[in-house]
């Protein structure tokens, strides 16, 4: 079973920030939290990672809290092309991902 | 770098008949894992291989298989093709940061 909780659904307006939760208060202490998403049709594609420390690439910024029980995926200025299936998993470096059912992100113009 | 192909993007089948799907992971990744989506089931873990040993094995049935060769690339195999293995069937080589994915087969049982 997948180790975090995700709201199923989310909107956002294009061009504000959209801030995804994910809730992990069973994560053991070397496991990381990944994001990927997915685009209809498409592979998932990987977002972002951290362990304890807050990360940021090109793509979002990953906010993970001090007790490391939930975290928060960031994508800045959300598009259009933004639109996809987020999932938020938590698992060992190089283990199998267990995939839950994400949040479904609906960027509105 | 070139990502992660598969071949056949797209196929069709039918019932009784055997599947093989293959992947190659990106340059330099040993370690190709094998996921299954469906509607219904959503994003299932099928088995990952690092240097031509499975690794990890999900909770499929044994008409599922795989294989790695020496040069990472690898194969997926269905046997007795069901109507419900009918699915997207992606395939992931794992880099040092993360699981990279390819865009998947889309296998159709009639």
């Amino acid at each position: 079973d997948a180790k975090t909780t995700q709201p199923p659904s989310m909107d956002c307006a294009e061009g504000r920030a959209a801030n995804l939760p994910c809730n992990h208060s069973t994560i053991s202490g070397n496991e990381y939290v990944y994001w990927y998403r997915q685009i209809h049709s498409q592979g998932p594609q990987y977002i972002i990672h951290g362990l304890k420390n807050n990360e940021t690439n090109e793509m979002a910024s990953l906010i993970i809290t001090e007790d490391r029980k939930s975290s928060t995926l960031i994508l800045p200025h959300a598009t259009l092309r933004d639109t996809a299936v987020y999932y938020c998993i938590v698992c060992y470096r190089d283990d199998k991902i267990i995939f839950g059912k994400g949040t479904r992100l609906h960027i509105l113009p | 770098k070139a990502g992660v192909t598969q071949t056949p993007r797209y196929l069709i089948k039918t019932r009784g008949q055997q599947v093989t799907l293959s992947c190659s992971p990106i340059s330099g990744h040993r370690s190709v894992s094998w996921y299954q989506q469906t509607p219904g089931q959503g994003l299932q873990f099928l088995f990952e291989y690092f240097s031509e040993t499975q690794r990890n094995k999900g909770n499929f049935p044994g008409r599922f298989s795989g294989r790695q060769f020496s040069n990472s690339r690898s194969e997926m195999n269905v046997s007795t093709l069901e109507l419900g293995d009918s699915a997207l069937y992606l395939c992931a080589s794992t880099g040092s940061a993360a699981q990279y994915f390819g865009p998947g087969t889309r296998l159709l049982v009639l």
